[in-house]
């Protein structure tokens, strides 16, 4: 979507650290989420982090937030073949904690 | 807690039938929502309810499409008259209303209008 944008792909050796980047427009976003879809399956829910933070760890995630710059990263340490997937930002929009707005998705290859 | 479930998990229907698809979402979750995804896009938002109230709906939603929530549990999404452009997965998610309200998905539904 025009208002979130991510790179759309990425590619890191197994056991290499992964930065996927998603930059948006709206500066009143209230969360920021990061979400997982694996090939034919649901999007499952990674981590989230509320915009007065800017950091957030959740065992091998990652996610920072410049609020200023109006950039997202999640950074996946020692990447696993497990991880191949594609990693879509999404945020709130307008303050409105109901409606998320979504990146088109970032596909990771990892190759062993 | 068993997720958020979807039926059927494939629709294979010609232009100008109906078609209905269901979502029972988490037990204890009071918001229900509905997503269209199609090949290389992210999900596109349609509709949310609060209990069985329909709060918003998006200028994606034609009149062909309606959605219900009878008694705040599940919901249908109905499309009448499909068309060809009407292929995509519909996906379905709920949350709790509260802080970060996360949003939880089922597996979705593909619909593919021959």
């Amino acid at each position: 979507g025009e208002d979130v944008e991510q790179s759309l792909f990425l590619s890191v050796r197994e056991g290499d650290s992964s930065v996927i980047n998603c930059t948006y427009t709206d500066s009143s976003s209230t969360y920021l989420y990061w979400y997982k879809q694996e090939p034919g399956a649901g999007l499952q829910l990674l981590t989230y982090i509320f915009s007065n933070m800017d950091m957030k760890q959740d065992q091998r995630l990652t996610v920072l937030l410049n609020k200023k710059d109006k950039h997202l990263s999640l950074r996946i340490a020692d990447t696993q073949t497990g991880d191949s997937a594609i990693y879509f930002c999404a945020l709130t929009k307008d303050g409105n904690n109901r409606k998320l707005i979504w990146g088109l998705g970032t596909s990771l290859a990892v190759n062993p | 807690d068993t997720g958020v479930s979807q039926n059927p998990r494939h629709k294979i229907t010609k232009r100008g039938q109906n078609v209905t698809f269901r979502c029972d979402p988490i037990s204890e979750h009071n918001r229900l929502y509905w997503y269209r995804q199609t090949l290389g896009q992210g999900p596109e938002f349609l509709t949310y309810f609060q209990n069985e109230a329909q709060l918003e709906k998006s200028r994606l939603l034609s009149d062909r499409f309606s959605a219900e929530r009878p008694k705040g549990s599940f919901s249908t999404l109905e499309i009448q008259r499909t068309e060809q452009g009407d292929s995509a997965m519909y996906l379905c998610a709920s949350s709790r209303a509260g802080t970060a309200e996360s949003q939880y998905f089922g597996p979705g539904t593909r619909l593919l209008v021959l």
